[in-house]
């Protein structure tokens, strides 16, 4: 069946640093995609989403990228603290069926 | 967003015997989904729990086995039936308002089964 996956288990980066995580999706259905950061021993904790009707949305210190036509999303992160230590997940679903489905997740692990 | 609690927030389980895991919100919400995460693992959807009626399985998820419960909108429950190790995996409730809404997670239940 179609998947949300991710091209990186794992991230190491310096402090200060920005951080890109890459995510990849084969449903061309979806229309609607989550970030989610999972610290341990808590569950996943929203930090932005983005719609299929826009390409760019910027929070806090994030900025979800996506690219409908190769079915790509990314989550930048701008200089990239201890506490952004986590696993990174992203999710995607569509109009039509509002269940999310996962991708593997990254870790990210900040250097000091 | 919503404020979500699970109890318990850990257990430890002997096979063969059965645990009930409550998901309680603050506000009234359309839905309520049960997830599944294995050590290691991203999440994998159970069940969308529906008020009022039996609840929608997903592939691979039996009724008999994950039996579920909403009774009201702020409040639903799963139990982990005849547990095995195998189903040693940390349990999430997430809850949107509506079905276009964004899902917000509770901090899980943490299971294992010896």
């Amino acid at each position: 069946g179609e998947s949300v996956g991710l091209h990186l288990p794992t991230l190491s980066v310096q402090e200060g640093d920005n951080s890109i995580i890459n995510c990849a999706y084969s449903n061309s259905a979806s229309d609607y995609f989550i970030w989610y950061k999972q610290e341990s021993g808590k569950g996943p904790q929203f930090i932005i989403d983005i719609r299929s009707n826009m390409d760019k949305r910027q929070g806090q210190r994030v900025t979800v990228l996506l690219n409908k036509t190769v079915k790509h999303l990314s989550l930048q992160i701008a200089a990239t603290q201890p506490g952004d230590s986590a696993v990174y997940f992203c999710a995607e679903s569509s109009t039509n069926d509002y269940k999310l489905s996962f991708g593997a997740g990254t870790t990210v692990t900040v250097r000091a | 967003s919503a404020v979500i609690s699970q109890k318990p927030s850990r257990d430890i389980c002997q096979r063969g015997t059965s645990l009930t895991i409550q998901c309680q919100v603050d506000s009234q919400v359309t839905m309520m989904f049960w997830y599944r995460q294995q050590p290691g693992q991203s999440l994998t959807l159970i069940a969308t729990a529906n008020q009022g009626s039996e609840a929608t399985y997903e592939s691979g998820f039996v009724i008999d086995k994950f039996p579920i419960s909403r009774p009201n909108l702020t409040f639903s429950t799963l139990t982990v039936s005849n547990m095995s190790p195998e189903d040693s995996s940390i349990y999430l409730c997430s809850v949107a308002p509506e079905p276009t809404d964004t899902q917000y997670f509770g901090p899980g239940t943490r299971l294992t089964v010896l």
